[in-house]
This record gives C-alpha cells, structure tokens and sequence, in this order.
C-alpha cells in the first residue's frame, strides 16, 4: 500500500550517531505507530500516536523517541544508536474505530 | 497483560496439503484477533480479522473462546501461500500486540 511510506528504506549508521527514521502516509488516518521486527521476536510496539499532540510509550520504548509534526508525519529518532538496534523498523497507521493497521515498507537499519 | 503465542517458527508443508498454523491468545476481556501476512520482500498486510468471518485467499480462521485460539487454516496449500505469517490480538483502542510469527514453506 503506497500510502504509507518510509524513509530510509536502509540505513548503515555508526554507534553512538544519532539518526532519524520517517514515516508519512496518505490515508488521512489519526493513529500512527513504529514497530521493530527481529527473527524469533516478531514485530514489537516502540511508540504511538493517537492525533498530533498524542505520544505514547510502546513496549520497547527506550532508547528512542518520536515525533509527531503533522497528522501525515511521525518521526523515530534513535539518540544514541547501539548495534542491538540493528533491526527492521516499520510504521503503520490506522483509523480511530477500526482496527486494521495498514503498514509501511519498512527501513532496515545497521548500527555497527 | 495481553499475549498471542505462536507456537511453530517454521511449518513446511507439500503442494495441495491441508495447513494449520496455530495460535493462542491470552486475554481476560473480548478480543479482536488478526491473521496479518508478510510475502517475501512485500510489507505486513492484513489478511483476515475474526470479526468479518470472511475467507482470503483460501484462508479461515475461527476464534475459539474456550480454547483461547484463533488458529489459521486452508484445506489444500500454494505455492505462493509462502510467507511469514502473523497473529495479532487487541483488547481495543488500536493497540495491537503480535505474536512471533511462522515461516511457511509450501514445497512442490
């Protein structure tokens, strides 16, 4: 589904830089969430938002933080990036009232 | 605290063989449950939700309160039923939690 997009779709960092992760989509959905996907650990909830000034800690929170510009865009940032962030991170949105997530492509990211 | 285990990492199954890929939840109140799929380099797409009692792609799923399961079936396998696939639960307000995940091998 080309409505939600992610940027970068890959990313090759150093420890300790600090990068951004984007999410936009078109959908004109209010609720927006960044995941991690691992092998064996499935997809994991690190934040999410409700409308714009919404932001809510997942499971997985630390070590990350978001932001919500617009109802179109929510940013994940890592502050600090450690080799054990190395995964591949998806955003997804949804319609308050229906369940259903629709996702992005995804950004898989390298932390050496 | 909400839970779905899936308990099988990888199911490999022959051509035109009936496949069961299971799930359990773990919940005190009434959930929704997902089967959500993910195709080799393609995103996470839903594929069937226990409310719309719909068949996808050949796919059921029937949500077994008493057994707290939801387990995904299709009598006869594809080829391109290959992918990971996903069980997902909400209590409500959006908040899906997934469970790890099977890796399906559909064989010739």
């Amino acid at each position: 589904d080309a409505d939600v997009t992610q940027t970068p779709r890959n990313r090759i960092t150093k420890t300790g830089k600090r990068i951004m992760l984007e999410c936009s989509q078109t959908k004109g959905h209010d609720r927006m969430y960044w995941y991690r996907q691992d092998p064996g650990l499935g997809l994991r909830l690190i934040y999410y938002s409700f409308d714009v000034k919404d932001i809510n800690k997942g499971e997985i929170s630390d070590g990350y933080s978001v932001s919500r510009q617009a109802q179109a865009k929510f940013s994940l940032s890592l502050e600090s990036a450690i080799p054990n962030q190395t995964a591949l991170y998806f955003c997804a949105t949804s319609d308050p009232g229906e369940e259903t997530q629709y996702f992005g492509p995804g950004t898989r990211l390298l932390v050496l | 605290a909400q839970r779905v285990t899936q308990p099988e990492k990888l199911l490999s199954v022959f051509k035109g063989a009936p496949v069961e890929l299971k799930c359990n939840y773990s919940y005190s109140g009434s959930p929704e449950l997902f089967w959500y799929v993910q195709y080799s380099r393609q995103r996470l797409q839903l594929l069937l939700r226990h409310i719309s009692r719909e068949s996808i792609k050949g796919f059921t799923a029937d949500l077994n309160k008493g057994e707290t399961s939801f387990h995904l079936k299709k009598p006869f396998a594809q080829e391109e039923d290959s992918a990971m696939y996903y069980c997902a639960l909400t209590g409500g307000g959006n908040k899906l939690t997934f469970g790890t995940g099977t890796q399906l091998k559909v064989e010739l």
